[in-house]
C-alpha cells in the first residue's frame, strides 16, 4: 500500500459525459500528479499540482481539468467525454515538487474509466 | 514515453533469473526507476538509481546503469510466479516535475 488512495476504483459513463476522479496524497506529501495509461498511449503525464498550485502540464486535454484542495486532494475533471477517453487514470503524490529524491513518486492504484 | 524504450515481452523459468532492458536518450536524467504492476493493480516503486551511481543491489534485484550508453537494467534472481507483471522503467529530470515511462515489459514466469 502506497498510502496514495483514488476513488472510485471503477467507473463506468457514456459519451458526453462528465466525471470527477479524486485523489488523496500520501501524509505529508505536496505534490499531486496525474497519470493516464491508455493501450495506445502508454503511461503519459497529465498535470501536476504543488501545495494547491498548477506547477506542469503534460499531454492534457482541454476538455481535462484538475485542481489540489487545501487538504491537498486532489480531483482530475473529465468533461465531453469520448469513447478514446477509456484508461486507467493514475494518481501520484510526492514530498516535493520534483527531480530529487525526496520527490520520489508513490503511485495510488488507479481508477479505470470505461466510456460506452 | 517515447525518450524511454523497452523490450516488451520476457518469458523466464521459475527459479531462473530475470533481466529487464531500458535505453533513455535523456543524458540529464538525474534519476532512473523501476515500477512494478501486477495485474488489475497501480503501480508499485520497486527501485530507483541515481545518474551517477553504476549498480545498486535491494535483495533479489539489481539494478545496472551504463551512462555512456544510456542504458539500465534490472535483474531479478530467483524468479518466482508472484514476479510475473508489467515493468515500467522511467526518467526524472534534472528539476522536472514529470516522470518519462516506457511502454513497459511484460515477465511472465513458468513454471
Amino acid at each position: 500500500d502506497s498510502g496514495v488512495t483514488q476513488t472510485p476504483k471503477h467507473l463506468i459513463t457514456a459519451t458526453g459525459q462528465r466525471v470527477t476522479l479524486r485523489c488523496s496524497p500520501r501524509s505529508g506529501d505536496l505534490s499531486v500528479y496525474w497519470y493516464q495509461q491508455s493501450l495506445d498511449q502508454g503511461l503519459q503525464f497529465l498535470i501536476q499540482y504543488y501545495n494547491g498550485e498548477e506547477r506542469a502540464k503534460g499531454n492534457i486535454l482541454e476538455r481535462f481539468s484538475a485542481q489540489q484542495f487545501p487538504d491537498l486532494h486532489s480531483e482530475l475533471n473529465l468533461s465531453s467525454l469520448e469513447l478514446g477517453d477509456s484508461a486507467l487514470y493514475f494518481c501520484a503524490s510526492s514530498f516535493g515538487q520534483g527531480g530529487r529524491l525526496k520527490d520520489t513518486q508513490y503511485f495510488g492504484p488507479g481508477t479505470r474509466l470505461t466510456v460506452l | 514515453g517515447e525518450d524511454v524504450e523497452q523490450s516488451l515481452f520476457l518469458s523466464v523459468r521459475e527459479g531462473d533469473s530475470s533481466v529487464i532492458n531500458c535505453t533513455y536518450t535523456d543524458s540529464s536524467s538525474t534519476y532512473l526507476y523501476w515500477y512494478k504492476q501486477e495485474p488489475g493493480a497501480g503501480l508499485q516503486l520497486l527501485t530507483y538509481i541515481f545518474s551517477n551511481m553504476d549498480m545498486k543491489q535491494d535483495q533479489r534485484l539489481t539494478v545496472l546503469l551504463n551512462k555512456k550508453d544510456k542504458h539500465l537494467s534490472l535483474r531479478i534472481a530467483d524468479t518466482q510466479t508472484g514476479d510475473s507483471a508489467i515493468y515500467f522503467c522511467a526518467e526524472s529530470l534534472n528539476n522536472d516535475y514529470k516522470l518519462s515511462f516506457g511502454a513497459g515489459t511484460t515477465v511472465t514466469v513458468r513454471a
